[in-house]
């Protein structure tokens, strides 16, 4: 079945860096536009940033512009995001999505199970 | 504050009918692109629910139901059942952002 398997968060001091992984299954990773969205405690969804199926295009909501990179490795069926400069209003439950439609009007399916990042002193 | 604009809260009596709008802009809904639907359970990643604005994925039960027109967008639940107690979310596509946006979420309550 298709799954999605994130990891990587944690507690992390604000200015310092993290990299989250998700691990795909169970379909054809490299055909896949791939999503991260984030939810901070209590709050509603946020999408942050999609990278297309071979990589060649990545975009990212304007918040973490200039400190988030999404990249992916087909060989390994991973995605990644790499966070640095970490800010208190980053602190949220990440998830990794597989895309679905095209790549200007993408709806997201399915979800991973998340991972907590903190970043607090 | 949300780029789509949806109320805070809804609830519904078991077996009654409610609806979720989701409101948005020229940018977005109003531009043609497509609204999407989330379910999201008490500690439970979300999970699709509607899309296209009102196609059902497989195993999605055909009481729940999605519309589109203008600038703005609903999802009906008909029947309603204790289990459908959840948050749910619109997304779509916004081109001034280049990017995907949600709206603020919806909490359902069966009372």
């Amino acid at each position: 079945q298709v799954q999605l398997v994130e990891s990587g968060g944690g507690v992390v001091q604000p200015g310092r860096s993290l990299r989250l992984s998700c691990a795909a299954s169970g379909f054809t990773f490299s055909s896949y536009g791939m999503h991260w969205v984030r939810q901070a405690p209590g709050k509603g969804l946020e999408w942050v940033a999609v990278i297309w199926y071979d990589g060649s295009n990545k975009y990212y909501t304007d918040s973490v512009k200039g400190r988030f990179t999404i990249s992916r490795d087909n060989s390994k069926n991973t995605v990644y995001l790499q966070m640095n400069s970490l800010r208190a209003e980053d602190t949220a439950v990440y998830y990794c999505a597989r895309s679905g439609g095209s790549y200007r009007d993408p709806w997201f399916d399915p979800w991973g199970q998340g991972t907590l990042v903190t970043v607090s002193s | 504050q949300s780029v789509l604009t949806q109320p805070p809260s809804v609830s519904g009596a078991p077996g009654q009918r409610v609806t979720i709008s989701c409101t948005g802009s020229s940018s977005n809904i109003g531009a043609g692109y497509d609204v999407h639907w989330y379910q999201q359970l008490p500690g439970t990643a979300p999970k699709l629910l509607i899309y296209g604005n009102n196609n059902r994925p497989s195993g999605v039960p055909d009481r729940f139901s999605g519309s589109k027109s203008g600038t703005s967008a609903s999802l009906a639940i008909t029947g309603l059942q204790a289990e459908d107690e959840a948050d749910y979310y619109c997304q779509s596509y916004d081109s001034s952002l280049s990017g995907s946006v949600f709206g603020g979420g919806t909490k359902l309550t069966v009372l």
